[in-house]
């Protein structure tokens, strides 16, 4: 199975920051990753997918990046609702369709 | 993108047995593959099974083969979720998702809100 290394795990930040989360697959996956944005009690989101597309709707501050095993999501001047944990996951090898541990977004 | 609504959590002892179901609406159901995530307390996203749009494919992460099935019904547009044997690290939030799957990539573009299971005794 594939295994994806999201890091931090957690990262403390404020708003106006620039923050970069970085995700590493134990293989080679093209470009067959997305990344989610999920807050407390709600559905993870898709931000964005093909590592580096961003899906409609989603602000321009999200950018994605990386392809083969190393991977980042940076989000640019950060926002009170930008606070949430992010997931990495890949589709490339499947099943399973794995997901990163998560990295949480905190003020 | 549509709207999907999960229903059928709620508390199970363990070795018991649920049913979930994945309602959909405002997109052409029979044409998505679909899958069944799960959020578990303290932890993270966990992918728990996939079933091909027609029904001719599905996968299953380990945890959960032999115990769990998925199924569809393409006329009602729903999606479910058999779970048997279930034991209590089975606990948590489990979403229903649509498959998007292009020439050179595949991704999950839309989430029901989750419905929540307990299995404890």
């Amino acid at each position: 199975d594939i295994q994806m290394t999201q890091s931090p795990s957690s990262v403390p930040a404020s708003v106006g920051d620039r923050v970069t989360i970085t995700c590493r697959a134990s293989q080679d996956i093209n470009n067959w990753l997305a990344w989610y944005q999920q807050k407390p009690g709600t559905a993870p989101k898709l931000l964005i997918y093909a590592a580096s597309n961003l899906q409609s709707g989603v602000p321009l501050r999200f950018s994605g990046s990386g392809s083969g095993t190393d991977f980042t999501l940076t989000i640019s001047n950060l926002q009170p609702e930008d606070f949430a944990t992010y997931y990495c996951q890949q589709a490339n090898f499947f099943p399973p369709y794995t997901f990163g541990q998560g990295t949480k977004l905190e003020i | 993108q549509g709207q999907l609504v999960e229903s059928g959590g709620g508390v199970v002892q363990p070795g018991g047995s649920l049913r979930l179901s994945c309602a959909a609406s405002g997109f052409t159901f029979r044409n998505h593959g679909m899958h069944w995530v799960r959020l578990a307390p303290g932890k993270g996203l966990e992918w728990m099974t996939y079933m091909r749009y027609d029904g001719s494919e599905t996968h299953y992460a380990d945890s959960v083969k032999g115990r769990f099935t998925i199924s569809r019904d393409n006329f009602k547009n729903t999606l479910y979720l058999q779970m048997t044997s279930l034991r209590p690290e089975d606990t948590g939030v489990y979403y229903c998702a649509r498959d998007l799957v292009t020439t050179n990539t595949r991704y999950f573009d839309s989430w029901g809100q989750g419905t929540p299971v307990t299995v404890s005794s």
